[in-house]
């Protein structure tokens, strides 16, 4: 696709429930970003992938949090036991290589009732 | 580790007026520097990046940065603002060279109102 795609659009979940939010970066990209932005939060870093590895995990908030990629591709981020702090949008972004600019999907909106 | 201030959250500022976004970033390495801008609720996009190269860059709807490095800033800043501008505006930063810290920060974002 032409650009960076996350699915859903929208979640409303229970609270304990586990979700699950994909990414699908921009064909070719290597470097892929998952981010949180809650209300007057800014953008909360989480986790940043190159290829299928993922250097740096240490923004998740906790151990409920999880990602993964396969292929050098689609994306994953589980969050399990949702907590009604959870609630935020979900970004994702991927970038052509490390250390440049990334491009950002439209986002998850994550609702924990 | 790198981070990024922005110093003002919002700046309300009347059509046809200049406005300065601040930016200010902290790393021990040199960096990337970016601006990206979010209009009501719509996603992130790119507005201008420096990478290398003159220090001034500018994007193609009239807003500019200063990289200066001595003072550790990235400031943005546009002559003349129009309401379509209404947005919020964030500052990020990145490693120049990565290894395991290819990340890209964000400051906390400045919410730009422009004001007929």
């Amino acid at each position: 696709g032409a650009g960076v795609s996350q699915s859903p659009s929208n979640k409303v979940t229970e609270k304990g429930k586990d979700v699950e939010l994909r990414c699908d970066p921009i064909s070719g990209h290597t470097a892929l970003y998952w981010y949180r932005q809650s209300l007057g939060q800014g953008l909360e870093f989480l986790i940043y992938f190159q290829g299928n590895s993922a250097p740096d995990k240490s923004g998740l908030p906790s151990d409920r949090f999880s990602a993964e990629r396969t292929g050098g591709s689609v994306s994953t981020l589980t969050i399990q036991r949702t907590q009604q702090e959870d609630s935020a949008v979900y970004l994702c972004a991927s970038g052509p290589k490390e250390n440049t600019e990334a491009f950002f999907g439209q986002g998850t909106r994550l609702t924990v009732v | 580790a790198q981070s990024v201030t922005q110093l003002d959250s919002q700046v309300p500022v009347f059509e046809e007026a200049p406005v300065e976004l601040r930016c200010n970033y902290s790393s021990s390495v040199s960096v990337y520097l970016f601006w990206y801008v979010q209009y009501p609720n719509q996603g992130l996009q790119l507005l201008l990046k420096y990478l290398s190269g003159s220090t001034l860059v500018e994007s193609i709807n009239g807003f500019e940065a200063e990289f200066n490095k001595s003072q550790t800033s990235f400031h943005l800043r546009k002559p003349s603002v129009h309401i379509s501008d209404t947005a919020e505006y964030f500052c990020a930063v990145t490693r120049r060279y990565g290894g395991s810290q290819g990340n890209l920060i964000f400051g906390k974002g400045t919410k730009l109102s422009v004001k007929p």
